[in-house]
């Protein structure tokens, strides 16, 4: 079954207490993406990749950072969390990386931080 | 600057009622559609896409929505609602060139009366 893993779901944290959040993927996809949901903003994009060890800026990339060292994996990692980091994470994947192709969501992950 | 716009924050419509969800996006050339569903708890799924040909696009679980150029609009529509339709839909619109490119509308909450 296609899938795209998030961990964790739910995470409630301190402010600066570094965290990592995972995502992988079992359908060989190129593009890899990260979003924050906030309400009444929709979907913002923090980073994506195009392939292993391509990565670049979303709209909104301050703050976080990611890494792609394998085509399956794509860790979104907070260093130094604040407050306004507090969201709903959605990481993405797709074939290719036209515009043309739907993306496939995880579950996300809800992060709150104190 | 381009920009997709969902007009209505929340809709509430009785069961068995037909629905219609607009989305206008401003672009530079035709770009390529999507309308996905986010179900409590979960991920973005797609409905449905449209790139060319037919405007009139038919998706998944009875869900339709037609492009409309002169009016720069992509309104999702369903015939006849069921109680499981209660989600959040988001338009999105994307270049051929990049899926990095993609913007998401803020996003529709659809509420189902018994």
């Amino acid at each position: 079954e296609a899938q795209v893993t998030q961990n964790p779901r739910y995470l409630i944290t301190v402010t600066g207490k570094k965290l990592t959040v995972t995502c992988s993927q079992n359908m060989n996809h190129e593009y890899m993406s990260w979003y924050r949901q906030d309400p009444g903003l929709g979907l913002r994009q923090i980073y994506y990749s195009m392939n292993v060890e391509v990565t670049d800026k979303g709209d909104v990339p301050e703050g976080y950072k990611v890494s792609r060292k394998e085509k399956r994996n794509f860790p979104l990692i907070l260093e130094s969390p604040s407050p306004n980091q507090t969201s709903l994470y959605f990481c993405a994947t797709q074939t290719g990386g036209g515009g043309n192709q739907p993306q496939h969501f995880g579950d996300g992950t809800r992060l709150s931080i104190l | 600057a381009q920009s997709v716009t969902q007009p209505d924050i929340h809709i509430t419509v009785s069961e068995g009622a037909s629905l219609e969800l607009r989305c206008n996006y401003s672009y530079g050339a035709t770009p390529y559609l999507f309308w996905y569903v986010q179900s409590p708890g979960q991920g973005l799924q797609l409905l449905l896409k449209y790139f060319s040909g037919d405007t009139l696009v038919q998706g998944i679980k009875g869900f339709e929505a037609e492009f409309k150029r002169s009016q720069s609009s992509f309104n999702l529509r369903k015939p006849s609602v069921h109680w499981s339709d209660a989600a959040e839909y988001f338009c999105a619109v994307a270049p051929y060139s990049s899926a990095s490119k993609i913007i998401f509308g803020s996003g529709t909450r659809l509420s189902i009366r018994p």
